[in-house]
């Protein structure tokens, strides 16, 4: 059965100091590691798609990275804009849909 | 680009009625939708693919006599959640797909709250 295991569940930064979001996962035949920001009461925002060990993708403040057994969101100097709950999830093989981490709720104090 | 729509935003109704929620994907054609249930405080749940033209597929331990799912357009798919009861509240939240690179990216609706009393 595939896991994904968010760490931590919740997180309260200082604005400028950096961190990371842990995606620990463990699925049969990976297509596809995604990265979602959910705002409260709305749909989950798509942020990035990672599909090999190795590779990074980044856009803004945030960059993701993979591993065989883990993904990383790094933030970096966040932002008060930045807090909502980020959701990994991954593709199963062979299927298209999504299996999603509970989240981490990510608070940004200015 | 890639923005889905759903209706309606909010739904109350009384337990024993239906209720029929609405996905669109406004600027794309997507010949597969998804369906997600997300209780307070949990994570998105799978409960169905919705393929164009064809039978939608339902997760194990979805009832596919409760939750009826039709996906009549490349646009459109809906879920009726026929004699809802309270135990069928919750935020439910549709997701189409982009193939336009690699395997594809699901673009999610806002999500439709359902309150059943």
């Amino acid at each position: 059965e595939d896991q994904v295991t968010q760490s931590p569940e919740a997180l309260r930064l200082q604005e400028g100091e950096s961190s990371s979001l842990n995606c620990s996962y463990t699925v049969s035949g990976l297509r596809g590691l995604f990265w979602y920001r959910q705002d409260p009461g709305k749909g989950p925002e798509f942020l990035f798609t990672l599909y090999s060990a190795g590779e990074e993708k980044e856009k803004e403040r945030l960059k993701a990275t993979l591993t065989k057994k883990e993904s990383f969101l790094h933030i970096t100097a966040p932002k008060p804009e930045d807090s909502a709950t980020y959701l990994c999830a991954v593709r199963r093989g062979g299927a298209d849909g999504l299996t999603f981490g509970k989240g981490t709720h990510l608070i940004i104090q200015p | 680009g890639a923005v889905v729509s759903q209706h309606p935003s909010w739904v109350i109704c009384k337990s024993g009625t239906s209720v029929k929620i609405e996905c669109r994907s406004l600027d794309f054609q997507a010949t597969t939708m998804f369906w997600y249930r997300q209780f307070p405080k949990q994570s998105l749940m799978l409960m169905a693919t919705s393929n164009e033209g064809s039978k939608a597929t339902y997760e194990q331990g979805v009832e596919k006599d409760k939750f009826l799912i039709n996906h009549a357009s490349l646009t459109l798919s809906t879920l009726t959640v026929t004699s809802a009861h309270p135990e069928d509240s919750s935020f439910y939240i549709c997701s189409a797909l982009t193939r336009t690179s690699g395997i594809g990216t699901q673009y999610f609706g806002p999500g439709t709250r359902l309150l059943v009393l």
